[in-house]
């Protein structure tokens, strides 16, 4: 079965802008969870959702937001690019919500110049 | 935050075992040990899990001590391909509103 799907691969953009991220979990997963990771911190939860309602959420500023369609897919924006998003944003999913065991999407590399 | 200490780096040599410790000394009795590992640039991926008995699959083995403060993840014949970071959770099997988290982790490097 195909897996988590994140588009798209490889993205730049400059200061100031924003940006949106897709995720379309593996069909019937109906929980989509999202990570940044930067060198210096490592993997840090952003948030999650369950039949689209967010479910939890990290300690990231509002600039970062999500949602969950009824398909389940997913998307995530940040606002106001900074510098320091630049990051690897990954997409997990799964079919209940809280689970431990995620299948992770290959990533979204985000350069801010 | 993480709840598990794993060594920052080792390493193995093509063919041998790879024996990759975790402590998590307050484990609580319902809470399980997961493992993961993230090869270079790709998202993490799901290895194994166990709460208190030896696990194996196709891709690993995990031994608990009886005491549940310490696991190790064995890789019998390592291969290139397993240089990753691996990581170690230790989460309630349901874990409802608290997230995964994943810790520093332990880079292993396979030589050939």
């Amino acid at each position: 079965k195909a897996g988590v799907t994140q588009t798209p691969r490889y993205l730049i953009k400059t200061r100031g802008q924003q940006v949106t991220l897709s995720c379309s979990p593996i069909s019937g997963h109906r929980s989509v969870s999202w990570y940044q990771q930067t060198p210096g911190q490592g993997l840090q939860f952003l948030f999650e959702y369950f039949s689209e309602t967010q479910r939890n959420k990290g300690n990231f500023p509002g600039r970062f937001s999500g949602r969950q369609f009824s398909n389940s897919r997913s998307e995530m924006n940040v606002s106001t690019l900074e510098l320091g998003d630049s990051a690897l944003y990954l997409c997990a999913s799964s079919f209940s919500s809280g689970a431990n065991v995620l299948t992770f999407g290959a990533g979204s590399r985000l350069t801010v110049l | 935050d993480a709840k598990t200490t794993q060594p920052p780096s080792m390493d193995c040599a093509e063919g041998r075992a790879a024996n990759l410790p975790c402590n998590h000394s307050t484990i609580s009795g319902n809470e399980y040990v997961y493992w993961y590992r993230q090869i270079h640039s790709q998202g993490p991926q799901y290895i194994i899990h166990g709460l208190k008995n030896n696990e194996t699959n196709e891709m690993a083995s995990l031994i608990i001590t009886e005491d549940r403060k310490s696991s190790t993840l064995i890789l019998p014949h390592a291969t290139l391909r397993d240089t990753a970071v691996y990581y170690c959770i230790v989460r309630l099997l349901q874990g409802g509103s608290e997230k995964l988290v994943f810790g520093k982790g332990t880079k292993l490097t396979v030589n050939p």
